[in-house]
C-alpha cells in the first residue's frame, strides 16, 4: 500500500458525460500528480500540482482540468468525454519541490480505471 | 525522439534465474533521476529503485540492482534469483533536472517479464 488513496476504483459512463476523479495524497506530500495510461499512448504526465497550485502541464487535453485542495487532495475532472478518454488515470504524490539530494519518489495510487462506452 | 527506451516488449525467465530488462535514456540535462516501476496484473505502479546521475554507485534495493552506464545512457534493472510473483510490466521512467518545479516522470513503454516455474 502506497498511502496515495484513489476513488473510485473503476468508472463507466457515457459519451459526452462528465466525471470526477479523487485523490488523496499520502501524508506529508505536498505535490500530486496525475498520469493517464492507456494502450495507444503509454503512460503520460498529465498535470502537477503542488501545495494547492498548478506547477506543471503536460499532454492534458482542454477537456480535462485538476485542482488541488487546501487539504492537499486532488480532484482530476473529465468532462466532453470520447472514446479515446477511456484508461488507467494515476494520480501520485512525493514530498515537496525542494529535498536534499535528488530522489524524489512518487508513490502511486490504485489508479481509477475509466471506460467510456 | 523518445526520451525512454524499452527494446524488449516482452521477457521470459526461468524461475531462480537473473533477468536484465534494458533501459535507454536521452536527455541533455546533467541532473536527472531514473526509476523502475512494477505494474502487475492488478494495474498498481509499485516503486522499485532509483539511481541518480550523479551517484556513483549503482542502486541496488534487496533482488533489485540498476546497472548504470551514464556515457552509454542506459540504466538496465536486474532482478536476482527470479520468483513467479515477479511476473509483471517493468517500468523504466526519468526525471529531468533536480532543481527547478518540474518533477514530472517520462515512462518507457514497458516490459512485460513472465518468471517460468
Amino acid at each position: 500500500d502506497s498511502g496515495v488513496t484513489q476513488t473510485p476504483k473503476h468508472l463507466i459512463t457515457a459519451t459526452g458525460q462528465r466525471v470526477t476523479l479523487r485523490c488523496s495524497p499520502r501524508s506529508g506530500d505536498l505535490s500530486v500528480y496525475w498520469y493517464q495510461q492507456s494502450l495507444d499512448q503509454g503512460l503520460q504526465f498529465l498535470i502537477q500540482y503542488y501545495n494547492g497550485e498548478e506547477r506543471a502541464k503536460g499532454n492534458i487535453l482542454e477537456r480535462f482540468s485538476a485542482q488541488q485542495f487546501p487539504d492537499l487532495h486532488s480532484e482530476l475532472n473529465l468532462s466532453s468525454l470520447e472514446l479515446g478518454d477511456s484508461a488507467l488515470y494515476f494520480c501520485a504524490s512525493s514530498v515537496a519541490l525542494r529535498t536534499s539530494g535528488g530522489q524524489e519518489t512518487q508513490y502511486f495510487g490504485p489508479g481509477t480505471r475509466l471506460l467510456v462506452l | 525522439a523518445q526520451k525512454i527506451t524499452q527494446t524488449q516488449p516482452g521477457m521470459f525467465v526461468q524461475e531462480k534465474e537473473a533477468v536484465t530488462l534494458d533501459c535507454t535514456y536521452d536527455t541533455s540535462d546533467q541532473s536527472y533521476g531514473l526509476f523502475w516501476y512494477k505494474q502487475p496484473s492488478s494495474g498498481e505502479m509499485i516503486f522499485l529503485i532509483y539511481q541518480g546521475s550523479y551517484d556513483e554507485q549503482n542502486a541496488t534495493e534487496g533482488r533489485y540492482s540498476l546497472n548504470f552506464q551514464k556515457a552509454r545512457k542506459s540504466a538496465n534493472l536486474v532482478i536476482s534469483a527470479s520468483q513467479l510473483g515477479d511476473s509483471a510490466m517493468y517500468f523504466c521512467a526519468m526525471r529531468e533536472g533536480l532543481s527547478g518545479s518540474a518533477r514530472q516522470l517520462t515512462f518507457g513503454s514497458g516490459t512485460q517479464l513472465t518468471v517460468l516455474p
